[in-house]
C-alpha cells in the first residue's frame, strides 16, 4: 500500500518554461510535506515544505501547492533552469510516520 | 561544515558475511534513520531512532539491526547478507521527526553476491 504516490516517472521541459512536478498522498494523518531533490552520486537534499495549515509555500523559484480535500501537491519551478535537472522525490510525514513517493526525475533542456 | 556522513560509499560483499555500514553526524539531531533507494520503490525506510538508546523499526526493517549508543552515531548492521540486501543506503538525521527536514548522507552502495 503506496501511500505517497508520484505517478510521473519522469519530466523534460524547456529551459526557462515551468516544471511542475505531482504527488498524492492518501494517508489524511499526514500533516507535513516534503520536497526533496538528488543528484547522481549524492544523498536526497531539501528543497522545500508545506503544512497542512497552508495551501501554498514560496522559495525563491519554488513554489509548493497543497490541496487537502484532494490529498495532492505539486511543486512548480519557474524558471526551470539546466541546473534542476535531477530527481525530485516528494514526502509526507505525520501520525509518527515518514513516507517518500518513488521520484521524479526532471530533466531541463538548454 | 554540517552533515551527515556514511561509511563506506561502495561495499561488495558475499552472502553471509556481517558487515556494518557506519552514519555520523554533527548536527546534534535526536532523529537519525536509514533508508534503502531500489528502482521503482522510491526511499523506504529500515530503522528509525528518536534519541540515544530509542530505535524502532520501519517499514522495511528485516535482515537489519541498528544501535544508537551515542547521539552523533547510528550503524546499520548486517548480520548475514542477502542479496536482496544488494541496494543503496541512505543515513539521514534531523532535529525533530515530524516537521523538521532530513539531512541525507551521501549513499552506501552495496552488492550482497
Amino acid at each position: 500500500d503506496q501511500q505517497v504516490k508520484q505517478n510521473s516517472p519522469s519530466l523534460s521541459v524547456q529551459e526557462g518554461r515551468i516544471s511542475i512536478l505531482n504527488c498524492d498522498y492518501t494517508n489524511s494523518m499526514f500533516d507535513y510535506f516534503l520536497w526533496y531533490k538528488k543528484y547522481p552520486a549524492e544523498g536526497p537534499t531539501f528543497l522545500i515544505s508545506i503544512s497542512s495549515i497552508k495551501d501554498k509555500n514560496e522559495d525563491g523559484r519554488f513554489t509548493v501547492f497543497l490541496n487537502k480535500s484532494a490529498k495532492h501537491l505539486s511543486l512548480h519551478i519557474v524558471p526551470s533552469q539546466p541546473g534542476d535537472s535531477a530527481v525530485y522525490f516528494c514526502a509526507a510525514s505525520g501520525a509518527g510516520k515518514s513516507t517518500f513517493g518513488d521520484g521524479t526525475t526532471l530533466t531541463v533542456k538548454p | 561544515e554540517a552533515q551527515v556522513t556514511q561509511n563506506p560509499r561502495y561495499l561488495i560483499t558475499v552472502t553471509g558475511k556481517k558487515l556494518t555500514v557506519t552514519c555520523s553526524q554533527n548536527m546534534n539531531h535526536e532523529y537519525m534513520s536509514w533508508y534503502r533507494q531500489d528502482p521503482g520503490l522510491g526511499l523506504r525506510q529500515i530503522y528509525y531512532s528518536m534519541n540515544v538508546e530509542v530505535t524502532d523499526k520501519g517499514d522495511v526493517p528485516e535482515g537489519y539491526k541498528v544501535s544508537r549508543k551515542e547521539k552523533r552515531n547510528f550503524p546499520l548492521i548486517l548480520e548475514s547478507p542477502s542479496p536482496n540486501q544488494t541496494s543503496l543506503y541512505f543515513c539521514a538525521s534531523s532535529f525533530r521527526r515530524e516537521d523538521s527536514p532530513l539531512h541525507f548522507g551521501n549513499g552506501t552502495r552495496l552488492t550482497v553476491t
